[in-house]
């Protein structure tokens, strides 16, 4: 069974870091590409970045370029989403995904909650 | 910046049929976008249920289907049932890894 497990989400203060983690399992996650998609509170789905097979290449949404840093270690089976400079507006729960042929979103980790407040 | 538009509510009654669309603010919505669509109820994570405009995800009954209907992705729930109430959302592909969401739509149904 395929599983993506979150973690490492909490409050953080504006202008902060944090790191968010994604734990794989059930498949072979260094054949595919992954992402990651938040929800802000009360709002819609934003793709926000997105990782291919070996980490060497990466795309962002404009709003995080910059900021967020996408990246993997395939010995750990693992996703990364290191995120600096927080703001307000980053307040959101972050899922990661595992992309199908690039084009659309197969199985959803449940989401790690990130509070960016003073 | 390119925005995808879908309708933020609509309604269905149970056992009727439903379509969703999803479009642009400039231009149409055609197969090389590679449409797919996601259900979301409060609390949860989303669940795919079409990919490449058509095809259904595993275990997706095959009462949700996916089209091009003029301009815009469709997204038809045939038979509503009282636990497709929910959120539905539609990516589109942009190139070079990009994929952007709608705004989702809210189905309710009553």
């Amino acid at each position: 069974e395929v599983q993506l497990v979150e973690s490492g989400g909490g409050l953080v203060q504006p202008g902060g870091s944090l790191r968010l983690s994604c734990a794989a399992s059930g498949f072979t996650f260094s054949n595919f590409w992954m992402s990651w998609v938040r929800q802000a509170p009360g709002k819609g789905l934003e793709w926000v970045a997105n990782v291919n097979q070996d980490g060497s290449e990466k795309y962002y949404v404009d709003s995080v370029k910059g900021r967020f840093t996408i990246s993997r270690d395939n010995a750990k089976n693992s996703l990364y989403l290191q995120m600096n400079s927080l703001r307000a507006e980053d307040t959101a729960v972050y899922y990661c995904a595992r992309d199908e042929g690039l084009s659309w979103f197969g199985p959803w980790g449940q989401g790690t909650l990130v509070t960016v407040s003073s | 910046q390119t925005v995808v538009t879908q309708e933020p509510s609509f309604s269905v009654s149970p056992g009727g049929t439903v379509t969703l669309t999803c479009g642009l603010s400039s231009g149409s919505v055609s197969t090389s976008y590679y449409p797919s669509w996601y259900q979301q109820t409060p609390g949860q994570a989303p669940r795919t249920l079409i990919y490449s405009t058509n095809t259904r995800s595993s275990g997706v009954p095959d009462r949700f289907s996916g089209s091009i209907l003029g301009n815009k992705a469709a997204l038809t729930i045939t038979g509503a049932q009282a636990d497709d109430e929910s959120d539905y959302y539609c990516v589109l592909y942009m190139g070079r890894g990009l994929r952007v969401f709608g705004g989702g739509t809210k189905l309710t149904v009553l």
